[in-house]
């Protein structure tokens, strides 16, 4: 079936630096979100994203977070800087629907190690 | 705010066991439920959904009926297989939103052969 590709699938990185999560989506998808899950709970929404503009955002998406998807190549999360909260795992997904009822894809995670 | 319960942490089985998992839901308007599963060093996949009261979601021998009135979405098979060993999450999508997933803990299922 359709995959959705993350890059790093690992990253440590030192307090305060910057960190850049990728994600490849599926290739006709144009709905997309990241996921924040810190080990032991729930996976929670942080954002979404759509024809170049964040359309909704958690609390969690604070201003050392941004997204972008420059010219269709990859979907990114930017943290600047890190603080030691960050340490989760992100999770990308996408969709080829709007909305509540759309069928998610999923890439496997980038499990983030802020030091 | 929305909310998904899982009552289980984890659930441990025996080949050809029935299986339930709970999932009870909190939303101030009328989501759709779904139910991913998570296998190991994989993201989340998409099982099946269901959008309306008394609609019946199913999927490779799973399933799970929408319950309005209980506010449930409980997941269930009748014969479990040592493959079906993942982690199995419930979630539900606001029809107002834009597509944001809210989840459950999700629930750990071991299936022994």
């Amino acid at each position: 079936g359709p995959k959705v590709l993350q890059i790093p699938s690992h990253q440590i990185i030192d307090m305060g630096q910057m960190v850049t999560l990728n994600c490849d989506p599926v290739s006709n998808h144009l709905y997309f979100y990241w996921y924040k899950q810190i080990l032991g709970q729930q996976m929670e929404f942080l954002v979404n994203f759509y024809n170049g503009k964040v359309m909704e955002k958690s609390k969690l998406f604070k201003d050392q977070f941004s997204v972008e998807r420059p010219d269709g190549s990859y979907f990114t999360l930017k943290i600047q800087p890190t603080a030691l909260e960050d340490s989760a795992v992100y999770f990308c997904a996408s969709s080829s629907d709007w909305g509540g009822y759309a069928e998610q894809f999923f890439g496997p995670g980038t499990r983030l190690t802020v030091l | 705010g929305d909310s998904v319960t899982q009552t289980e942490g984890q659930v441990a089985l025996s080949e050809e066991d029935f299986l339930t998992i709970h999932c009870n839901y909190s939303a101030s308007g009328y989501p759709a439920l779904f139910w991913y599963v998570q296998y190991p060093g994989e993201g989340p996949q998409f099982l099946f959904r269901a959008s309306r009261d008394k609609e019946k979601g199913s999927s490779r021998g799973f399933e799970a009926t929408y319950n309005k009135e209980t506010t449930s979405f409980h997941l269930q098979k009748a014969s479990v297989q040592e493959s079906d060993s993942a982690v199995y999450y419930c979630a539900l999508g606001d029809r107002a939103n834009t597509g944001k997933l809210t989840f459950g803990h999700g629930t750990i299922l071991r299936v022994h052969p």
